[in-house]
């Protein structure tokens, strides 16, 4: 199965800075989704990004499909940002419906103020 | 829009016992719901996708005997923890799809403890 390796693992930032977290994949995917964990646990969708770049307010996602890797660019970054980012490539198409997410280990962000 | 609900949000139970988790899709239908168990600070494993109306794929390694889950309707999923044992103890996630939709929407998940 595709193997997904995120980096880096952690990351403690000061208010205000900038940074980018990395999604690296080895093999083909169909798609991909940034989430952030927050430290209650949930899940909050960030993007959904098979190629390309999307933004978001301070956060922009790059997606090269071809190189089987993708970025996460946090700016200005805010403490409420802190808890952990996962990206999941999709693994292509399983018993004829959607495939299946393959989470990374996440990168734990830590915001200070 | 695409909010998924789980209940309860923590749960305690005694070793032997059988708990219920519930995953709602709020404002859309979920032809797809997938189930997620997640250990402290590990990443989440997919334990089963369920398309409504069909018996649920599991992964392997995961006891479908021990994790009963039924997808009757398409705003609900609900996953069984039979004869939970302390090894069960974990925090457990369902999220959702529409149809002809890649994306899946999180639950806020489930904590549950077994004593």
């Amino acid at each position: 199965g595709i193997q997904v390796e995120q980096s880096p693992p952690d990351l403690i930032l000061q208010e205000g800075a900038n940074s980018t977290l990395r999604c690296n994949f080895s093999d083909s995917v169909n798609n991909l989704q940034w989430f952030h964990q927050n430290p209650w646990g949930q899940l909050i969708n960030l993007f959904y990004i098979p190629s390309g770049t999307k933004q978001n307010g301070r956060l922009s996602a790059t997606t090269v499909a071809t190189e089987r890797y993708s970025l996460l660019y946090i700016s200005s970054s805010q403490t409420t940002d802190s808890g952990v980012y996962f990206c999941a490539p999709r693994d292509g198409f399983y018993g004829g419906s959607q495939g299946n997410l393959i989470f990374g280990k996440g990168t734990k962000l830590s915001v200070k103020p | 829009g695409a909010v998924v609900s789980q209940h309860p949000s923590r749960v305690i139970c005694k070793s032997g016992t059988s708990v219920k988790i519930e995953c709602r899709s709020l404002d859309f239908q979920a032809t797809t719901m997938f189930w997620y168990r997640q250990f402290p600070k590990k990443s989440l494993m997919l334990m089963a996708t369920s398309n409504e109306g069909s018996k649920a794929t599991y992964e392997q390694g995961v006891e479908k005997d021990k994790f009963l889950i039924n997808h009757a309707s398409l705003t609900l999923s609900t996953l069984t923890v039979t004869s939970a044992h302390p090894e069960d103890s974990s925090f457990y996630i369902c999220s959702a799809a529409q149809l002809n939709s890649y994306e899946q929407y999180f639950g806020p998940g489930t904590r549950l403890t077994v004593t």
